[in-house]
């Protein structure tokens, strides 16, 4: 069965520091989203993506996060500055149609230290 | 152990029974409705979704039940197993946009 990859599995980092979170998206999904789950909490929506360009971001997605489709395969979510609140698992989606085949990653732990 | 954010309710039941797990969703506009699982450590995986012009829909071994005039939707799991154990989440999505919209979650354990 198809799944979305999200590596790495954990990363450690300093806050301040910048880091880039990859997921491969299902090969023919076209639509690709980024969620996170602070620990013991439920998932929270950050952005969607479609098209090459963001469709829909919540209040957390500031200017401190970006998303990137570098290529045909890679969906990046980019975090500039790390702050210990961004601690979480991130989530990368992707789905075929608008709700179609709706699939998750199993996440990357961001740890700021 | 676990750290500070929301506490689980926490569903027990014995390996065999039939469990159910609800939820309150919040949009009276929302026409889309998926229950998620997660494992410890992993992403939240697909059990069975459905539309807001249906008020049941059967899967292999589960059951969505949607009530829109109390914004209330449950999930039915018969003859509940080990590896059932898992937070159970709802998940609405309305307006034909694609952001989920997830609720607090249902920790299920079960006994053999």
């Amino acid at each position: 069965e198809p799944e979305v990859t999200q590596t790495p599995s954990h990363q450690v980092t300093q806050m301040g520091q910048e880091v880039i979170l990859r997921c491969v998206p299902i090969s023919n999904h076209l639509y690709f989203y980024w969620y996170r789950q602070i620990l013991g909490q439920k998932v929270e929506f950050l952005v969607s993506f479609y098209n090459n360009e963001i469709s829909e971001k919540s209040e957390i997605f500031d200017d401190q996060f970006s998303v990137e489709r570098p290529d045909g395969s890679n969906f990046t979510l980019k975090i500039r500055s790390t702050k210990l609140e961004d601690s979480a698992m991130y989530f990368c989606a992707s789905s075929q149609t608008v709700l179609g085949g709706y699939t998750f990653g199993s996440g990357t732990r961001l740890t700021v230290v | 152990g676990e750290s500070v954010g929301l506490h689980l309710p926490t569903l027990s039941v014995q390996e065999g029974d039939n469990s159910i797990i609800n939820c309150a969703y919040s949009n009276s506009a929302s026409d889309y409705f998926i229950w998620y699982k997660q494992e410890s450590g992993k992403g939240p995986q697909f059990i069975i979704d459905i539309r807001s012009n249906m008020d049941k829909r059967q899967g292999q071994r589960v059951t969505v039940l949607l009530n829109k005039t109390v914004k209330h939707l449950s999930l039915q799991i018969a003859a509940t197993q080990p590896g059932d154990s898992a937070v159970y989440f709802c998940a609405e999505t309305s307006g034909g946009y694609n952001k989920l919209i997830f609720g607090a979650g249902t920790r299920l354990a079960v006994h053999p």
